[in-house]
């Protein structure tokens, strides 16, 4: 098993402002995920986060509106830039362990932006 | 395009039953599957893995099949209970592998009613 944990665990922000989500892990791992889940949907891959070198983000993410950081190999943060009420959703880091590479994932961070 | 479909949105069953839910995938090879529950508020949860050379995998009481010629996996629940009532995700390891993550299903609810 793994223990993930994510800060904030939910906010609501204003259109237009930035929020940092904070994913801690409990050992060292190269690989982080970002997730994102809206609402009635199943998880979409927004970056991999590799511990010294840059994010790969997936087909349809940027890093302008997603930074991503990861300044050691057991933290990662994940900012949502100049937000709008789209961005709205649960976003969840995770990791993955074992031969098959069964995936771990935090609580979430439900953000709501009005 | 690659696609992963799962049988309804919604299942609902009677306690004691058995239920079947299914994950069918088009223009994919994957090597392994996974299976997730996922309880609202809550990041999904691993449960079983299946290769693509193995046609069954049991846990308790959950089975899951493989069939790579029809391209698809049924996830069993016996003897159902009102606790396993939850969104149950598979998820199918990604055809580049680079990330070494895996592509999601929108997810299955299911309801088991006592």
């Amino acid at each position: 098993s793994a223990v993930i944990s994510q800060k904030p665990s939910r906010d609501i922000c204003q259109r237009g402002t930035s929020l940092t989500i904070q994913c801690q892990v409990d050992s060292q791992v190269t690989m982080m995920f970002w997730y994102r889940q809206q609402p009635g949907q199943s998880l979409t891959l927004i970056a991999t986060a590799n511990q010294g070198s840059e994010a790969t983000y997936e087909s349809g993410f940027v890093i302008d509106k997603f930074p991503i950081s990861r300044p050691n190999l057991t933290f990662s943060t994940l900012t949502v830039s100049n937000m709008s009420p789209e961005d709205s959703s649960i976003y969840l880091c995770s990791l993955t362990r074992g031969t098959y590479n069964e995936q771990f994932f935090g609580p979430g961070t439900r953000l709501t932006v009005l | 395009s690659q696609k992963i479909e799962q049988n309804s949105e919604a299942l609902n069953i009677q306690e004691g039953k058995t239920a079947t839910l299914t994950c069918n995938y088009t223009n994919y090879s994957p090597a392994y599957l996974q299976w997730y529950r996922q309880d609202p508020g809550r990041g999904p949860v691993f449960l079983l893995l299946i290769r693509e050379n193995e046609k069954e995998k049991r846990k308790e009481r959950l089975k899951v099949t493989f069939d790579t010629t029809l391209k698809q996996s049924l996830f069993h629940i016996t003897a159902s209970q009102p606790a396993d009532s939850a969104t149950y995700l598979c998820a199918l390891d990604r055809p580049d592998n680079y990330g070494q993550n895996f592509v999601f299903g929108p997810g299955t609810r299911l309801s088991v009613l006592p």
